[in-house]
């Protein structure tokens, strides 16, 4: 069965780094776009990065562009989520998500990993 | 902040039908397909609807799905106390080249 599943999380001071990782199995990995997608606490789901299958495209949303970095490595099933200066804004829950090329959907998410940004 | 709109609550008795409305622009909704996630509580949001009206396979076909221009819905029909969720319309984007989200609404089962 499709399994995501995040770790990385924490608590982190401002302007510190923190790395998502996402573990993926039960599919071929390397056939699909993966996401990432944050919740501020009690907030609604915002979209964060998106890779290609083959990691040739990223795109990032403009509040994480210049200091989060999506990457994936498809021998080892993971994709992840490289967070630089960060601030107290990025605190969410992140959720790894699976997405079938080019559909814009998303047909499965991982449990989520929190961040914590405080000092 | 959320480009597609949904209002923040609905409610409605068991066995009723209950809507909740997105409503984009034409860089959104206009242009593309439309989804809908179910987040249940301290967990997880699941796909509900892909494609506009496409249910994945294991969704009661209780969950249905529509479009229209820049808008779209969801509907609950037969509402279930196990539908008490927060519900996302969700799109990409042209403009912001980006995928967005909805506002999210909560729905409740009285």
């Amino acid at each position: 069965q499709v399994q995501l599943v995040e770790s990385g999380g924490g608590v982190v001071q401002p302007g510190r780094s923190l790395r998502l990782s996402c573990a993926a199995s039960g599919f071929i990995f390397s056939t699909y776009g993966m996401h990432w997608v944050r919740q501020a606490p009690g907030k609604g789901l915002e979209w964060v990065a998106a890779i290609w299958h083959d990691g040739s495209y990223k795109h990032y949303a403009d509040s994480v562009k210049g200091r989060f970095t999506i990457s994936r490595d498809n021998s080892k099933n993971t994709v992840y989520l490289q967070m630089n200066s960060l601030r107290a804004e990025d605190s969410a829950v992140y959720y790894c998500a699976r997405e079938p090329m080019h559909t814009y959907y998303f047909d499965y998410w991982g449990q989520g990993t929190l961040v914590t940004v405080s000092s | 902040q959320s480009v597609l709109t949904q209002p923040p609550s609905a409610s409605g008795t068991p066995g009723q039908r209950v809507t909740i409305s997105c409503s984009g622009s034409s860089s959104n909704i206009g242009s593309y397909t439309v989804n809908w996630y179910q987040q249940l509580p301290g967990t997880a949001p699941k796909l509900l609807i892909y494609s506009n009206d496409q249910r994945p396979s294991g969704v009661p076909d209780r969950f249905s799905g529509s479009k229209s221009g820049t808008s779209a819905s969801l509907a609950i029909s037969g509402l279930q106390s196990e539908d008490e969720a927060d519900y996302y319309c969700a799109a990409w984007d042209d403009s912001l080249y980006g995928y967005v989200f909805g506002t999210g609404t909560k729905v409740t089962v009285l």
